[in-house]
């Protein structure tokens, strides 16, 4: 039973590119989060999908939008880079989205590296 | 792998001492939640869970305690061994507003032999 996997684990850019992140959930999983972990501290919600629509966002600016595909998969597109940018992107799954008590299962996260 | 938390606060223990990791929560309204492990170069690895209509959850070697008078949560592991070194979060969430995981700052552990 395969986990949350993610793809690539890192990644280097320049300020002003544009980057896509990828992300598998669980298998039998049907929502996907993304979350931002700068060194030192604990992730941060950036936004989550579920049927293919954006339902919840943090307090991050318009440059992050992603995408949910049929299959449940999930992108993270980040445009114009900062060096603040500069961190460990995470992609969560569960199952269900309101009350439905249920973990997040976590993938190990693509390294994003801004120079 | 790369450090997680490098200027986290840190609980040094002993290999077969029992751990307790402490977590303040900030959500009044938070009706869940969750402890995660996370290893250097690793994602968040889930513990245990605890719903708000429980005060204590156990689990193999680990036990949950939540206190919502003072929003406070606690880890406890049992028998503490070499491969518990990481650092340890816990997140609340409002299931009535969603699945959106709001993370403390995190607590290294460190297991001396």
């Amino acid at each position: 039973d395969a986990g949350v996997t993610q793809s690539p684990t890192h990644l280097i850019k320049t300020r002003g590119q544009q980057v896509t992140l990828r992300c598998s959930p669980k298998s039998g999983h049907d929502t996907v989060s993304w979350y931002q972990q700068a060194l030192g501290q604990g992730p941060q919600f950036i936004f989550q999908y579920y049927e293919e629509e954006e339902r919840q966002r943090g307090n991050f600016p318009d440059r992050f939008s992603g995408h949910q595909y049929p299959n449940y998969s999930s992108e993270l597109n980040v445009n114009a880079l900062l060096l603040g940018d500069s961190a460990l992107y995470l992609c969560a799954s569960s199952l269900g989205r309101l009350n439905s008590n249920q973990p997040q299962h976590f993938g190990d996260g693509t390294r994003l590296s801004i120079l | 792998g790369e450090s997680v938390g490098l200027h986290l606060p840190t609980l040094s223990v002993q290999e077969g001492d029992n751990s307790i990791i402490n977590c303040a929560y900030s959500n009044s309204a938070s009706d869940y939640f969750i402890w995660y492990k996370q290893e250097s170069g690793k994602g968040p690895q889930f513990i245990i869970d605890i719903r708000s209509n429980m005060d204590k959850r156990q689990g193999q070697r680990v036990t949950v305690l939540l206190n919502k008078t003072v929003k406070h949560l606690s880890l406890q592991i049992a028998a503490t061994q070499p491969g518990d070194s990481a650092v340890y979060f816990c997140a609340e969430n409002d299931n009535n507003a969603g699945n959106m995981l709001t993370f403390g700052g995190g607590t290294r552990l460190m297991v001396k032999p």
